[in-house]
């Protein structure tokens, strides 16, 4: 079974720009969270999505949006980019059962910000 | 405001040399704490989930355990490959979902 792809692996992108990023979840699943990993903050949630709809959203500004598709594959869009922004980007794709859910995530994208 | 402490924030171990990782939270209504390994520049690999205190699993050398508080992830024997950032997660239900909160993790260094 294929595992949670995400494309490009490698962004740089300047300030100001906008810039989208994909993810292909794991075949059946139906959920898929993304999430902003940086060395000084950790791993920070930013939404969820799950059949199409935003479920769940984390403590991020309005730049930062998603979307998914009825493949359930997802979007994630990055407006007026700033420094800060530079991260690991993780999508996670979810399996649903025993009452709560496990995530399996993605390489990430890494996107650098000049 | 859901709370989650990992502890040592680094580690350096001999091969063979065992130890354990703490993982501390303060959560309402816990719903499945998580451990997950993460080598550089990758996404986090599951490991293990535990739902209650007295909970225990095992994976190769590695097992989990779970009180009211906190969890620990027990390191028997290592190796050089054990090396990586071990991170936690609890998950709480937050707007019909299950939402987890991640610690900031433990490095783990293994020495041959």
């Amino acid at each position: 079974k294929a595992g949670v792809t995400q494309t490009p692996r490698y962004l740089i992108k300047t300030r100001g720009q906008q810039v989208t990023l994909s993810c292909s979840p794991i075949s059946g699943h139906r959920s898929v969270s993304w999430y902003q990993q940086t060395p000084g903050q950790g791993l920070q949630f930013l939404f969820e999505y799950f059949s199409e709809t935003q479920r769940n959203k984390g403590n991020f500004p309005g730049r930062f949006s998603g979307r998914q598709f009825s493949n359930s594959r997802s979007e994630m869009n990055v407006s007026t980019l700033e420094l800060g922004d530079s991260a690991l980007y993780l999508c996670a794709s979810t399996l649903t059962g025993g009452g709560t859910d496990t995530q399996y995530f993605g390489p990430g994208t890494r996107l650098t910000v000049l | 405001e859901d709370q989650v402490t990992q502890s040592p924030e680094a580690l350096r171990l001999q091969e063979g040399e065992s130890s354990s990782l703490n993982c501390s939270y303060t959560v309402s209504g816990l719903r499945g704490l998580f451990w997950y390994r993460q080598d550089p520049g990758k996404g986090p690999e599951f490991l293990f989930t535990l739902y209650s205190a007295g909970e225990e699993k095992e994976k190769e050398r590695l097992k989990a355990t779970l009180t009211k508080k906190e969890s620990f992830l027990h390191i028997t024997a290592p190796k050089p490959e054990d090396s990586a950032t071990y991170l936690c997660a609890v998950q709480t239900y937050t707007g019909g979902s299950y939402i987890p909160t991640f610690g900031r993790g433990t490095s783990l260094i293994v020495h041959p």
